[in-house]
């Protein structure tokens, strides 16, 4: 089974700050990876898909980068509704997806 | 417009049996793969089981096999989990949600499961 370990599981930050997250596979997946946000009561939503593609819709302060292990959801210029709880997710063994433990961002 | 709908809240003892619902609309649903998703309260989400509608082919997480079975009913565009024995332990809230190539990409509102 492939892990997905992120870290950190969470963080405080203000409005403006740049906040990166990072997600480790526990081997290589190529580019088959997502970021999702979460926020108290609601479902996912996915931000980023193929490591590096933004969701249509989804705010252009909000990127992915990585391959093979290593992946980075970074959010420039954090806003006030994006204090929420993100998640990675692995697509290399689709239709069996496996997600990250999620990160906090708090303020 | 893609859409899953979730049946509503429940409350069960522990022994009973359950099962959830998720109709879906706005596509051709024997078209892509779809799963429920388990989030414990206060945790993080853990996918359960994930069904292709179109021959009903199914793949569970290991952690769940054997514990819930998932299913579909094409005619209804509606997929099902279902539980025989519930456990305290099966208290959280439950998303459906359909998969395309890259992930989950829609997400159904979500079910809380109290048992006690």
């Amino acid at each position: 089974d492939i892990q997905m370990t992120q870290s950190p599981s969470s963080l405080s930050a203000s409005v403006g700050d740049r906040v990166t997250i990072t997600c480790r596979a526990s081997q290589a997946i190529g580019r088959d990876v997502a970021w999702y946000q979460q926020k108290p009561g609601k479902a996912p939503q996915r931000l980023i898909y193929g490591a590096s593609s933004v969701q249509p819709g989804v705010p252009p302060r909000f990127s992915g980068s990585g391959s093979a292990t290593e992946f980075t959801l970074t959010i420039n210029s954090l806003q006030p509704e994006d204090f929420a709880t993100y998640y990675c997710l692995q697509c290399r063994t689709y239709p069996a997806l496996t997600f990250g433990g999620g990160t906090k961002v708090e303020i | 417009e893609v859409q899953l709908v979730q049946s509503g809240v429940e409350v069960k003892k522990p022994g009973e049996s359950l099962t959830l619902s998720c109709e879906a609309s706005g596509y051709r649903f024997d078209t892509y793969w779809i799963g429920w998703v388990r989030q414990m309260p206060g945790q993080g989400l853990e996918w359960m089981a994930i069904v292709d509608p179109s021959d009903s082919e199914a793949k569970y997480n290991p952690s769940f096999q054997g514990q819930v079975t998932i299913s579909v009913d094409k005619s209804l565009n509606t997929a099902f989990l279902q539980w025989t024995h519930l456990r305290a332990s099966d208290t959280g809230v439950y998303f459906c949600a359909r998969t395309d190539d890259y992930g989950w990409d829609h997400w159904a509102q979500g079910t809380l499961v109290t048992v006690s």
